[in-house]
């Protein structure tokens, strides 16, 4: 079975400008997480999607956002980008995160970087 | 306010030994716990996991030991070899209280495990 793909791996933007970056699940994964990696502040949740729906939000800025597909597959957005923003956003997958008793399977992240 | 912690920055093991990662955790609700190990640009990989309902689990060489009392986990790994090298990953989540759904993952700061020959 595929793993979770994220595209593109590598992405370089200015301040200002909007980006957005892509995930596939695992094929039969409902549940698609997105976390942000940075050296000072390490893995942070930014948000969960669930058949099309955002269920669950970490304590980002408006600027983030995402969304999610019929078919799982799932986007975030971020506009107005910051050079703090640079960092490695990773998506997980999970066949229904419905409770704590469920594994969460990443994808490489994408390393984007704001100059 | 970190809820997961790692406090070790870093770990130097010798191939063949034990290597033992610790994690402690403040928020009492969390229920859940996991290791991920991470290597170098890649994302990362799910090791092992255990619920608060137990205090210990096993899959192979890897055991995840929880002291609920003390809010402290550890992750052992008999016999350390040179491919467990990479950053180690403490994670927790709890259920929310409505609407279905859990919290995302909280991580620590990871523990930079070195496997020495």
């Amino acid at each position: 079975k595929a793993g979770v793909t994220q595209t593109p791996r590598y992405l370089i933007k200015t301040r200002g400008q909007q980006v957005t970056l892509s995930c596939s699940p695992i094929s039969g994964h409902r549940s698609v997480s997105w976390y942000q990696q940075t050296p000072g502040q390490g893995l942070q949740f930014l948000f969960e999607y669930f058949s099309e729906t955002q269920r669950n939000k970490g304590n980002f800025p408006g600027r983030f956002s995402g969304r999610q597909f019929s078919n799982s597959r799932s986007e975030m957005n971020v506009s107005t980008l910051e050079l703090g923003d640079s960092a490695l956003y990773l998506c997980a997958s999970s066949v229904n995160l419905a409770g704590p008793g469920e594994t969460q399977y990443f994808g490489p992240g994408t390393r984007l970087l704001v100059l | 306010d970190q809820q997961v912690k790692q406090n070790s920055p870093s770990l130097s093991v010798q191939e063949g030994r034990i290597s033992i990662l610790n994690c402690d955790y403040t928020n009492s609700m969390f229920d859940y716990f996991l290791w991920y190990k991470k290597y170098p640009a890649e994302g990362p990989t799910f090791l092992i996991s255990i619920s608060s309902i137990k205090d210990k689990n096993e899959d192979g060489r890897f055991t995840v030991f929880l002291n609920k009392s003390a809010k402290h986990l550890s992750l052992h790994i008999v016999p350390s070899q040179p491919g467990d090298s990479a950053v180690y990953f403490c994670a927790a989540s709890g259920r929310r209280g409505s609407g279905g759904g859990a919290d995302g993952l909280t991580f620590g700061k990871g523990t930079h495990l070195i496997i020495q020959p």
